[in-house]
């Protein structure tokens, strides 16, 4: 049972503009930054989002991050099928004095 | 260019302690805080802990003071020791960056840099 929740898959057309949200607490989300990490089938996590909303060098506009309360989400517009992976959102837990995950979401390009 | 490379054992015994090393190239481990986190076959991403350089260390409660990140600033690397480990413990290691600091929205905290990961398999 992961800290952070986010919904299991969500999918998308080529094109298409997808959001994917992580749901966390005032422990959590509601009291700190938040990250977003892409993670490819047998690779490494890469950081996507940092810092709420921004991006590292290399990532495409096309991706952008939101925060709100106890909540935060990751658009993807103009969705590409190189897209396809597993997303992780991530946050500082102040009752854990560490960081935490979300399940993770898979996302699948129709 | 930053990298980091783990190794160490691939299968480890019940009971035993699992000891993983991550070698950083291309730039100094000094200021970032050195993160070890794990994934169990088919599952989501776990903190282990970190050690900042000065070595201040944080390690995640649920592990039960089982881990132990050391860093080895001579040798530009650092490890990690995980004693008593049972098949929960069968998961891909990754070693990492970690990059810390207090802002107006509170604690910021992320991983900018990732080692490739390396299995380990606890059975015997």
């Amino acid at each position: 049972q992961s800290v952070l929740t986010q919904p299991p898959s969500e999918s998308g057309t080529p094109g298409q503009r997808v959001t994917i949200s992580c749901s966390g607490s005032s422990s959590n989300i509601g009291s700190n930054t938040v990250n977003w990490y892409l993670q490819f089938p047998g690779t490494a996590p890469k950081l996507l989002i940092y810092t709420n909303n921004q991006r590292p060098s290399g990532v495409p506009d096309r991706f952008s991050g939101s925060k709100s309360d106890t909540s935060a989400s990751l658009a993807i517009s103009g969705l590409q099928s190189e897209d396809e992976a597993d997303y992780y959102c991530a946050t500082w837990d102040d009752t854990l004095n560490g960081p935490v995950f979300g399940g993770g979401t898979k996302l699948t390009v129709l | 260019q930053v990298q980091l490379q783990e190794s160490g054992p691939g299968l480890v015994e019940p009971s035993e302690t699992l000891s993983l090393t991550c070698t950083v190239s291309g730039g100094s481990i000094s200021t970032y805080y050195w993160s070890w986190i794990r994934q169990p076959p088919g599952k989501g991403l776990e903190w282990i802990g970190y050690m900042y350089h000065s070595g201040t260390t944080n390690y995640n409660p649920s592990l039960k003071s089982r881990a132990t990140i050391s860093v080895d600033m001579s040798k530009t690397l650092f490890s990690l020791k995980l004693s008593s480990v049972t098949a929960a413990d069968t998961a891909v290691y990754y070693c990492a960056r970690g990059i810390f600091g207090v802002v107006i929205g509170g604690h910021n905290y992320y991983m900018d840099v990732w080692g490739k990961g390396t299995t380990v398999t606890v059975s015997s």
